[in-house]
């Protein structure tokens, strides 16, 4: 069945440093990818989303490259804030048949001033 | 309504009681998804339900779990004899299916249940 891989956290960086959270999935087809956050005390928010190859998803700073050869949609900014501390999910969605998200288990970020 | 809304946001229950979980979807979407977020096995599907479609119950853990969605809106999540392991935090979702194919899914704030 369909998979998200991702990278254990939690990863602290300091403010103004170059992030990068991996995100490796396993599906049939051309399922869409998506990052989703989780700020302290929120619900899940859509950060970004690409629907096929080559694809670049990107919002507040963050980009992520839907890489088919690759199999990966890893989450970058080039310049994280302290407002950037959450939990980070990739997920995708199955090119046919079942709607729901399949997610990974998530990244917990933490940036220090 | 502006999002989805989810009630309540905290409950907590006895072993073996059943309990109740409502989500109020965005006005006019047709989709509805709960997940489930917990400690030791992190954001997991668990039944959708799309228009007057029969719904996709493939989530679901064991059959103490239901739902149903009345008028094709609200949804309720019925768990029955609730166990130490049910507790997580209950997410609901919903989309506007639009058929373009991106149909993003809105989260609600979710529901924390405590089975002690």
């Amino acid at each position: 069945g369909d998979s998200v891989t991702q990278m254990e956290g939690p990863v602290t960086l300091s403010e103004e440093a170059f992030l990068t959270i991996n995100c490796t999935y396993t599906a049939t087809g051309y399922p869409s990818l998506f990052w989703y956050v989780q700020y302290p005390g929120e619900g899940l928010q859509l950060l970004l989303k690409a629907t096929k190859a080559d694809d670049k998803g990107s919002n507040k700073g963050f980009e992520a490259t839907y890489r088919k050869e690759t199999t990966s949609f890893h989450l970058e900014k080039g310049s994280v804030q302290v407002s950037d501390s959450a939990v980070y999910f990739c997920a995708l969605r199955a090119w046919t048949g079942r709607r729901a998200l399949t997610f990974g288990s998530g990244t917990r970020l933490q940036v220090q001033p | 309504g502006a999002g989805v809304s989810q009630s309540p946001s905290n409950k907590v229950t006895e072993k073996g009681k059943d309990v109740e979980l409502r989500c109020d979807p965005i006005s006019g979407h047709t989709a509805l998804y709960w997940y489930r977020q917990s400690l030791g096995q992190g954001l997991e599907f668990l039944i959708y339900f799309q228009g007057n479609s029969a719904p996709d119950k493939s989530g679901l853990p064991s059959d103490r779990f239901s739902a149903e969605r009345t008028g094709g809106s609200v949804s309720t999540l019925t768990i029955q004899r609730t166990q130490q392991e049910d507790s997580a935090v209950y997410l609901c979702a919903s989309s506007s299916t639009s058929g373009g194919g991106l149909d993003e899914q809105f989260f609600g704030p979710g529901t924390r249940l405590t089975v002690l």
